[in-house]
């Protein structure tokens, strides 16, 4: 299967600290995206990094990409009680869908 | 910011019944796309729709289920007979070019409720 799967399943913070979470895939991509989905909501598009980038910087998000272990990590830095979501890596199944892994949920601690 | 709509937000049909389920992609956006969500599952890829025509459907897209881009702006995808398992958040989602490559853009979401 071409789907990412993400770990932890679930992450529990202090307000202010850093949130890491990792992604890791079976087959070759050619691109590698991470959303964000608040309970109940729709997901939003966080970031797309290419594989042939190792690292991309959006805002407090910093995502990289080591195609040879094939695997990715959002890191969410200096975190507020805003980013309590879902996380999903995403990756290209075929040029005509992207399949989702099963996400990490986030919860920031005020 | 341009979004892409969805309604209803929340539908409860018997089982058996036909249900539609409606999107506006953002305008310029060329790919068109269904998951679901089914209550603390996965998010799974239905269908994707590209030039009018089906580009790939999962497993889960059976003859139960159809696409169509009726005039132009709107998007739905009908359920012909549902089923109790049907029950689930479906999410459109559009892209400006292949979302391999642009990343899509989701609607909220339409719950289904089938009872």
């Amino acid at each position: 299967s071409q789907q990412g799967e993400e770990d932890p399943q679930a992450l529990s913070i202090q307000e202010g600290e850093n949130a890491t979470m990792n992604c890791s895939y079976k087959t070759s991509i050619n691109n590698l995206q991470w959303y964000r989905q608040n309970s109940g909501r729709g997901l939003v598009h966080l970031i797309l990094i290419r594989s042939n980038e190792r690292e991309k910087h959006s805002g407090r998000l910093r995502v990289t990409l080591d195609t040879s272990k094939k695997s990715s990590s959002l890191l969410i830095t200096a975190s507020r009680a805003a980013d309590t979501a879902s996380y999903f890596c995403a990756t290209d199944s075929s040029a005509s869908k992207i399949i989702f892994g099963s996400g990490t949920r986030l919860s920031i601690r005020p | 910011e341009p979004e892409v709509t969805q309604t209803p937000s929340h539908q409860v049909t018997q089982m058996g019944q036909e249900v539609i389920l409606r999107c506006v992609p953002i305008s310029n956006h060329l790919y068109f796309y269904w998951y679901r969500q089914i209550l603390g599952q996965k998010v799974e890829f239905l269908v994707s729709f590209y030039n009018n025509e089906i580009s790939e459907k999962s497993e889960i897209f059976d003859d139960q289920f159809s696409v169509e881009r009726p005039d132009g702006s709107n998007f739905t995808l009908k359920i012909r007979s549902t089923k109790l398992e049907d029950s689930a958040m479906y999410f459109c989602a559009s892209s400006e070019g292949t979302g391999r490559d642009y990343g899509y853009t989701f609607g909220s979401g339409t719950r289904l409720t089938v009872v």
